[in-house]
């Protein structure tokens, strides 16, 4: 069926330094939603990418969505401790329902 | 998201016991979404519905059980519990026509099955 992993699942960085996590999926997307959930919190949305090769910014969080629509990946410049917390992507499947990547961890040390 | 809450926040059952857990909205969206959380395995889909007449199972429904009272009410049920069951569950709602809407979850609800 359907898969869509993240790696890595930790990662631990110094505060000031860069983070990516990387998000892989078995088969294409129409689009890929990335959420954050901060330690002891619910998983809340931060974007949305539909068109192939698109980039968006937010402030120092860069999402990219794949040429082929298999890939995406978020990349936060100058981690600070308020990026702590589990990133997920969720792909949809069908039409009717999401389906979450297994989610990386991020970690930051002052 | 206050918009959506869910009852109760923690809950330590025995194993075989019936659990229910409710989950509400005031955002007026027609799709919700009951999700699974443990650690390493990311968010599964457990049942999701799209109007009070329309339940669909989602990745892992066996052993649950849901029911759309009103569009703003979707509850849960363990029918017996168990201990792999022991979990953090998560309600979500979706307004969306498709899957371009983002979803908004409610804050969850730890459950312990001894």
């Amino acid at each position: 069926g359907q898969q869509v992993m993240q790696i890595p699942q930790y990662q631990h960085v110094q505060e000031g330094e860069d983070f990516t996590t990387y998000c892989n999926s078995s088969t294409t997307l129409s689009n890929i939603q990335w959420y954050k959930q901060r330690p002891g919190g619910h998983p809340v949305f931060l974007i949305q990418l539909v068109k192939s090769g698109e980039v968006k910014k937010q402030k120092r969080l860069t999402f990219q969505f794949g040429e082929a629509k298999k890939n995406s990946s978020l990349h936060i410049t100058a981690t600070q401790t308020t990026d702590v917390g589990t990133y997920f992507c969720a792909g949809p499947k069908n039409t009717d329902k999401l389906i979450f990547g297994t989610g990386t961890r991020l970690q930051v040390f002052p | 998201d206050a918009d959506v809450t869910q009852t109760p926040r923690n809950r330590i059952t025995k194993t075989g016991k019936r659990i229910m857990l409710e989950c509400s909205q005031t955002k007026g969206h027609d799709r919700m979404y009951w999700y699974r959380q443990d650690p390493g395995l990311g968010l599964r889909l457990i049942y999701y519905s799209f109007d009070v007449k329309d339940i669909n199972k989602g990745e892992i429904s066996d052993g649950y059980s849901v029911s759309r009272q009103a569009q703003a009410k979707f509850s849960l049920s363990l029918e017996s519990a168990i201990p792999n069951q022991t979990a953090l569950y998560f309600c979500a709602t979706s307004g969306g026509p498709g899957l371009s809407y983002e979803q908004y979850f409610g804050p969850g609800t730890r459950l312990t099955v001894t």
